[in-house]
Protein backbone atom coordinates (compact mmCIF):
# COMPACT_ATOMS: atom_id res chain seq x y z
CA UNK A 1 0.00 0.00 0.00
CA UNK A 2 1.27 3.64 -0.94
CA UNK A 3 2.46 5.02 2.13
CA UNK A 4 4.70 8.07 2.96
CA UNK A 5 6.68 8.51 5.95
CA UNK A 6 8.06 11.21 7.60
CA UNK A 7 10.79 12.78 9.35
CA UNK A 8 10.75 13.82 13.00
CA UNK A 9 10.13 16.55 14.76
CA UNK A 10 12.05 19.44 14.74
CA UNK A 11 13.44 22.40 17.22
CA UNK A 12 15.06 25.69 15.37
CA UNK A 13 16.81 28.94 16.15
CA UNK A 14 15.56 31.78 14.33
CA UNK A 15 17.60 32.05 11.12
CA UNK A 16 18.34 28.49 11.00
CA UNK A 17 17.32 26.01 8.42
CA UNK A 18 15.41 22.64 8.45
CA UNK A 19 15.02 20.06 6.05
CA UNK A 20 12.38 17.29 6.08
CA UNK A 21 11.97 14.34 4.68
CA UNK A 22 9.39 12.26 3.20
CA UNK A 23 10.03 8.50 2.27
CA UNK A 24 7.84 6.80 -0.05
CA UNK A 25 6.99 2.72 -0.36
CA UNK A 26 4.53 1.02 -1.92
CA UNK A 27 4.56 2.36 -5.80
CA UNK A 28 6.97 3.54 -8.05
CA UNK A 29 8.89 6.80 -6.49
CA UNK A 30 9.65 8.47 -10.18
CA UNK A 31 5.99 8.29 -11.16
CA UNK A 32 4.01 10.48 -8.99
CA UNK A 33 5.05 14.14 -7.66
CA UNK A 34 5.21 15.23 -4.40
CA UNK A 35 3.21 18.26 -2.86
CA UNK A 36 4.39 19.92 0.26
CA UNK A 37 1.68 21.68 2.33
CA UNK A 38 2.19 23.33 5.94
CA UNK A 39 0.19 24.21 8.43
CA UNK A 40 0.65 26.17 11.88
CA UNK A 41 -1.26 25.91 14.84
CA UNK A 42 -4.70 26.41 14.96
CA UNK A 43 -4.85 27.70 11.37
CA UNK A 44 -5.24 26.69 7.75
CA UNK A 45 -3.49 24.56 4.91
CA UNK A 46 -0.96 26.21 2.91
CA UNK A 47 0.64 24.81 0.01
CA UNK A 48 4.39 25.37 -0.42
CA UNK A 49 5.37 23.99 -3.25
CA UNK A 50 5.73 20.62 -5.68
CA UNK A 51 8.57 18.55 -6.95
CA UNK A 52 8.76 15.65 -10.25
CA UNK A 53 10.85 12.98 -8.35
CA UNK A 54 11.74 11.61 -12.19
CA UNK A 55 12.88 15.51 -13.53
CA UNK A 56 13.64 17.38 -10.51
CA UNK A 57 11.82 20.06 -11.15
CA UNK A 58 9.87 21.91 -9.07
CA UNK A 59 7.29 24.59 -8.44
CA UNK A 60 7.19 26.92 -5.85
CA UNK A 61 4.62 29.32 -4.02
CA UNK A 62 5.38 33.05 -3.98
CA UNK A 63 5.30 33.51 -0.59
CA UNK A 64 8.33 30.62 -0.33
CA UNK A 65 9.99 31.53 -3.30
CA UNK A 66 14.12 32.13 -2.40
CA UNK A 67 13.60 30.07 1.30
CA UNK A 68 12.07 26.72 -0.21
CA UNK A 69 14.10 24.20 -1.96
CA UNK A 70 12.44 20.83 -3.11
CA UNK A 71 15.07 17.97 -3.98
CA UNK A 72 14.64 13.51 -3.97
CA UNK A 73 16.91 11.02 -3.70
CA UNK A 74 15.42 8.16 -5.86
CA UNK A 75 17.80 5.51 -4.70
CA UNK A 76 16.13 5.25 -1.47
CA UNK A 77 12.76 7.25 -2.48
CA UNK A 78 12.92 9.94 -0.75
CA UNK A 79 12.05 13.58 -1.30
CA UNK A 80 12.87 16.67 0.90
CA UNK A 81 11.71 19.99 2.22
CA UNK A 82 14.09 22.53 3.16
CA UNK A 83 13.28 26.18 4.53
CA UNK A 84 16.18 28.38 5.23
CA UNK A 85 15.72 31.89 7.13
CA UNK A 86 13.75 30.18 9.66
CA UNK A 87 11.33 32.56 11.81
CA UNK A 88 8.68 32.28 14.54
CA UNK A 89 5.60 32.15 11.95
CA UNK A 90 7.14 28.76 9.82
CA UNK A 91 5.99 27.19 13.02
CA UNK A 92 4.22 24.85 11.95
CA UNK A 93 3.12 20.96 10.80
CA UNK A 94 4.75 20.04 7.07
CA UNK A 95 3.34 17.42 5.33
CA UNK A 96 4.19 15.92 2.21
CA UNK A 97 1.54 14.46 -0.50
CA UNK A 98 1.72 12.20 -3.53
CA UNK A 99 0.11 13.57 -6.58
CA UNK A 100 0.28 14.28 -9.78
CA UNK A 101 1.80 17.89 -10.99
CA UNK A 102 -0.67 19.74 -8.06
CA UNK A 103 -3.78 18.08 -8.25
CA UNK A 104 -5.11 16.59 -5.05
CA UNK A 105 -4.38 13.08 -3.70
CA UNK A 106 -5.85 10.87 -0.62
CA UNK A 107 -1.75 9.75 -0.12
CA UNK A 108 -0.51 12.16 2.78
CA UNK A 109 2.26 12.08 5.47
CA UNK A 110 2.08 11.73 9.17
CA UNK A 111 3.15 15.75 9.11
CA UNK A 112 6.35 16.33 10.77
CA UNK A 113 6.41 19.69 13.49
CA UNK A 114 8.86 22.09 13.27
CA UNK A 115 9.13 24.46 15.90
CA UNK A 116 10.97 27.85 15.33
CA UNK A 117 11.97 28.81 19.04
CA UNK A 118 15.28 31.02 20.54
CA UNK B 1 -2.23 34.13 -7.73
CA UNK B 2 -5.81 32.72 -7.28
CA UNK B 3 -7.65 33.59 -4.12
CA UNK B 4 -9.77 31.26 -2.13
CA UNK B 5 -12.55 32.22 -0.08
CA UNK B 6 -15.28 30.03 1.78
CA UNK B 7 -18.41 30.50 3.95
CA UNK B 8 -19.08 30.14 7.02
CA UNK B 9 -15.89 30.03 8.76
CA UNK B 10 -17.87 28.45 11.19
CA UNK B 11 -21.17 26.41 11.00
CA UNK B 12 -23.20 25.10 13.84
CA UNK B 13 -24.93 21.74 12.74
CA UNK B 14 -27.33 18.86 14.29
CA UNK B 15 -27.40 15.34 13.20
CA UNK B 16 -29.42 14.65 10.56
CA UNK B 17 -28.98 18.46 9.40
CA UNK B 18 -28.14 19.01 5.27
CA UNK B 19 -25.13 20.95 5.39
CA UNK B 20 -23.76 23.43 2.36
CA UNK B 21 -19.97 24.63 2.56
CA UNK B 22 -19.64 27.55 -0.49
CA UNK B 23 -15.89 27.77 -2.00
CA UNK B 24 -15.43 31.03 -4.17
CA UNK B 25 -12.22 31.51 -6.26
CA UNK B 26 -11.14 34.87 -7.40
CA UNK B 27 -10.90 33.67 -11.07
CA UNK B 28 -12.03 31.02 -12.97
CA UNK B 29 -10.68 27.64 -12.26
CA UNK B 30 -12.74 25.61 -14.56
CA UNK B 31 -13.57 22.53 -12.20
CA UNK B 32 -9.85 21.98 -11.04
CA UNK B 33 -11.32 22.03 -7.00
CA UNK B 34 -11.25 19.40 -4.57
CA UNK B 35 -12.28 19.14 -0.88
CA UNK B 36 -10.58 17.76 1.84
CA UNK B 37 -12.12 16.95 5.35
CA UNK B 38 -9.60 17.48 8.60
CA UNK B 39 -9.90 16.19 11.90
CA UNK B 40 -7.33 17.67 14.61
CA UNK B 41 -4.07 15.73 14.49
CA UNK B 42 -4.79 14.30 11.42
CA UNK B 43 -4.01 15.25 8.11
CA UNK B 44 -6.36 15.73 5.35
CA UNK B 45 -8.65 13.44 3.91
CA UNK B 46 -9.72 14.13 0.36
CA UNK B 47 -13.38 14.13 -0.34
CA UNK B 48 -14.01 15.40 -3.24
CA UNK B 49 -11.70 16.40 -6.90
CA UNK B 50 -12.72 17.87 -9.63
CA UNK B 51 -14.93 20.07 -8.29
CA UNK B 52 -17.93 16.93 -8.30
CA UNK B 53 -16.38 13.77 -8.28
CA UNK B 54 -16.44 11.22 -4.99
CA UNK B 55 -13.04 9.73 -3.95
CA UNK B 56 -13.21 6.28 -4.03
CA UNK B 57 -14.38 5.22 -0.50
CA UNK B 58 -15.99 8.43 0.39
CA UNK B 59 -19.62 8.17 1.62
CA UNK B 60 -21.97 9.04 -0.93
CA UNK B 61 -23.88 11.39 1.65
CA UNK B 62 -20.98 14.30 0.25
CA UNK B 63 -21.55 15.73 -3.27
CA UNK B 64 -19.55 18.93 -4.73
CA UNK B 65 -20.94 20.88 -7.19
CA UNK B 66 -20.03 24.13 -9.45
CA UNK B 67 -17.64 25.50 -11.95
CA UNK B 68 -15.71 28.87 -12.58
CA UNK B 69 -15.25 30.69 -9.65
CA UNK B 70 -18.35 29.55 -7.34
CA UNK B 71 -18.33 25.52 -5.56
CA UNK B 72 -20.42 23.95 -3.18
CA UNK B 73 -19.88 21.15 -1.10
CA UNK B 74 -22.95 19.10 0.33
CA UNK B 75 -23.20 16.64 3.26
CA UNK B 76 -26.94 15.45 2.67
CA UNK B 77 -27.31 14.25 6.26
CA UNK B 78 -24.81 15.25 8.82
CA UNK B 79 -23.55 12.22 10.44
CA UNK B 80 -21.62 12.32 14.23
CA UNK B 81 -18.17 11.69 12.52
CA UNK B 82 -18.73 14.37 9.92
CA UNK B 83 -17.85 17.34 12.83
CA UNK B 84 -14.56 18.16 11.31
CA UNK B 85 -13.25 21.56 9.51
CA UNK B 86 -13.68 21.24 5.79
CA UNK B 87 -11.16 23.01 2.96
CA UNK B 88 -11.60 23.62 -0.47
CA UNK B 89 -8.32 23.56 -2.73
CA UNK B 90 -7.72 24.68 -6.53
CA UNK B 91 -5.34 23.37 -8.65
CA UNK B 92 -5.51 25.08 -11.88
CA UNK B 93 -3.05 27.10 -11.19
CA UNK B 94 -0.55 25.41 -9.19
CA UNK B 95 -2.30 25.70 -6.05
CA UNK B 96 -4.50 26.83 -2.71
CA UNK B 97 -6.11 25.94 -0.03
CA UNK B 98 -9.52 27.96 1.17
CA UNK B 99 -9.66 28.85 4.70
CA UNK B 100 -11.21 26.54 6.08
CA UNK B 101 -15.31 25.85 7.90
CA UNK B 102 -15.17 24.52 10.70
CA UNK B 103 -18.67 22.37 11.39
CA UNK B 104 -19.73 22.06 14.93
CA UNK B 105 -22.43 20.45 17.13
CA UNK B 106 -25.04 22.90 17.71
Amino acid sequence: QVQLVQSGAEVKKPGASVKVSCKASGYTFTSYDINWVRQATGQGLEWMGWMNPNSGNTGYAQKFQGRVTMTRNTSISTAYMELSSLRSEDTAVYYCARGHYTAPSPYWGQGTLVTVSS
Amino acid sequence: DIQMTQSPSTLSASVGDRVTITCRASQSISSWLAWYQQKPGKAPKLLIYKASSLESGVPSRFSGSGSGTEFTLTISSLQPDDFATYYCQQYNSYSRFGPGTKVDIK
